[in-house]
């Protein structure tokens, strides 16, 4: 199975301050990773596919990039509506594991 | 507008069980991967199950396999998933989620979620 990793597991950042999060898998699965954003008690609401690809109505402030094991999530200008836990899902194949989330929190 | 309404959640004691099931709208349901993601209070996401469109194939985290059955009525648009044996780590809000195509199961769209409480 495969495993996805995630580091930091929390952050504290100033507003306007980029951010980067990091998601490794522990065996190559192309450009199959989706970023999930969950705010405090809300649902998961994915931010980005095909590891660089920003979902519809995603502000243009998130980016991801990576390929084959090692991925990034960028926030490049922190805002207050992204304090959230950041997830990575590998959906190459099944078991479609989670990472174990980033809690972003502002300083 | 796409929306998934999840029921059947509740309090079970250790060892029962219980169906729960999401209700879809907004899209066309048969043409879909369709997955249940649930998360523990206070915990991460784990993914659960997945069935996709098509020939139906289904998957299951190893916590779960041999307990958890995930299955569709597409003439209803709606996804079930039974859960027996249950135990005191399946506590959780489970949600269903929507793939991004027929296998593709980044997860585009999400119910609220319905919990399940396992304790005696």
């Amino acid at each position: 199975d495969i495993q996805m990793t995630q580091s930091p597991s929390s952050l504290s950042a100033s507003l306007g301050d980029r951010v980067t999060i990091t998601c490794r898998a522990s065996q190559a699965i192309s450009n199959y990773l989706a970023w999930y954003q969950q705010r405090p008690e809300k649902v998961p609401k994915l931010l980005i596919y095909g590891a660089s690809t920003l979902q519809s109505g995603v502000p243009s402030r998130f980016s991801g990039s990576g390929s084959g094991t090692d991925f990034t999530l960028t926030i490049s200008s922190l805002q207050p509506e992204d304090v959230a836990t950041y997830y990575c899902q590998n959906y190459i194949s099944a078991p479609l594991t989670f990472g174990g989330g980033t809690k972003v929190e502002i300083k | 507008e796409v929306q998934l309404l999840e029921s059947g959640g509740g309090l079970v004691q250790p060892g029962g069980s219980l169906r729960l099931s999401c209700a879809a709208s907004g899209f066309p349901f048969r043409n879909y991967a369709m997955s249940w993601v649930r998360q523990a209070p206070g915990k991460g996401l784990e993914w659960v199950s997945v069935i996709y469109s098509g020939d139906s194939n289904t998957h299951y985290a190893d916590s779960v396999k041999g307990r958890f059955t995930i299955s569709r009525d597409n003439s209803k648009n709606t996804l079930y998933l039974q859960i027996n044996s249950l135990r005191a780590e399946d506590t959780a809000v489970y949600f269903c989620a929507k793939g991004m195509t027929t296998v593709t199961v980044a997860l585009q769209s999400w119910g609220q979620g319905t919990l399940v409480t396992v304790s005696s």
